[in-house]
């Protein structure tokens, strides 16, 4: 298995540009979300979904946006990339609710915008 | 979300035990105590959790209080691997998300 697996590894963009982030794993998880973290800080949730069409907001989700077509992948958009946006994303799945189960987190994606 | 407070670093030598504490004294009855670490330049990776018994695995041990007021993540026998940060976290029974705080910062000295 793979686990949870996000492309690319690194991106630099220019600001007003567009992209997508990939997320992908292949454990048959439910729930998949999107974190980004800033230079010593923690994790901060930007978007959820708790299975297949099914997504919500968390914490900081201006400027992003996602879709849930199937179990296994979930891509994060973003629609007009600023400087703000620049930081470490990371992708994360399980099984079931994050209370009793453990989550499984891709290696993280580092995003500059110029 | 009931809030943890954990220190903000600290030292170990190498081969000894590391107890990392945890304070949550707003824990509610729902609320599971969850632990992960991130490695420099990597992703969290889960290690522990519990909700009111201590729990042992193959990486730590979890001490949870009487009160679950407070917990405490022990490494038996640190390893240079075992320098990261360290989250405590909190998380509900029907809640999928974790609120990262900024975590311990484990420095394990050779």
């Amino acid at each position: 298995n793979a686990g949870v697996t996000q492309t690319p590894k690194f991106q630099v963009l220019k600001t007003g540009q567009s992209m997508t982030l990939q997320c992908a794993q292949d454990m048959n998880h439910e729930y998949m979300s999107w974190y980004r973290q800033d230079p010593g800080m923690g994790l901060r949730l930007i978007h959820y979904s708790v299975g297949a069409g099914i997504t919500d907001q968390g914490e900081v989700p201006n400027g992003y946006n996602v879709s849930r077509s199937t179990t296994e992948d979930f891509p994060l958009r973003l629609l007009s990339a600023a400087p703000s946006q620049t930081s470490v994303y990371f992708c994360a799945s399980s099984y079931g609710a994050g209370g009793y189960t453990e989550a499984f987190f891709g290696q993280g994606t580092r995003l500059t915008v110029v | 979300d009931a809030k943890t407070t954990q220190p903000n670093s600290m030292e170990s030598n190498e081969e000894e035990p590391v107890h990392l504490p945890c304070n949550h004294s707003t824990i509610s009855g729902t609320d599971y105590i969850h632990w992960y670490r991130q490695l420099p330049s990597q992703g969290p990776e889960y290690v522990i959790h519990g909700l009111t018994s201590n729990v042992n695995n193959r990486m730590a041990s979890l001490a949870i209080a009487e009160d679950r007021k407070s917990s405490t993540l022990i490494l038996h026998r640190a390893t240079l691997r075992d320098a990261a940060v360290y989250y405590c976290i909190l998380s509900g029974g029907s809640n999928y998300k974790l609120t990262f705080g900024k975590g311990t910062l484990l420095t394990v000295n050779p």
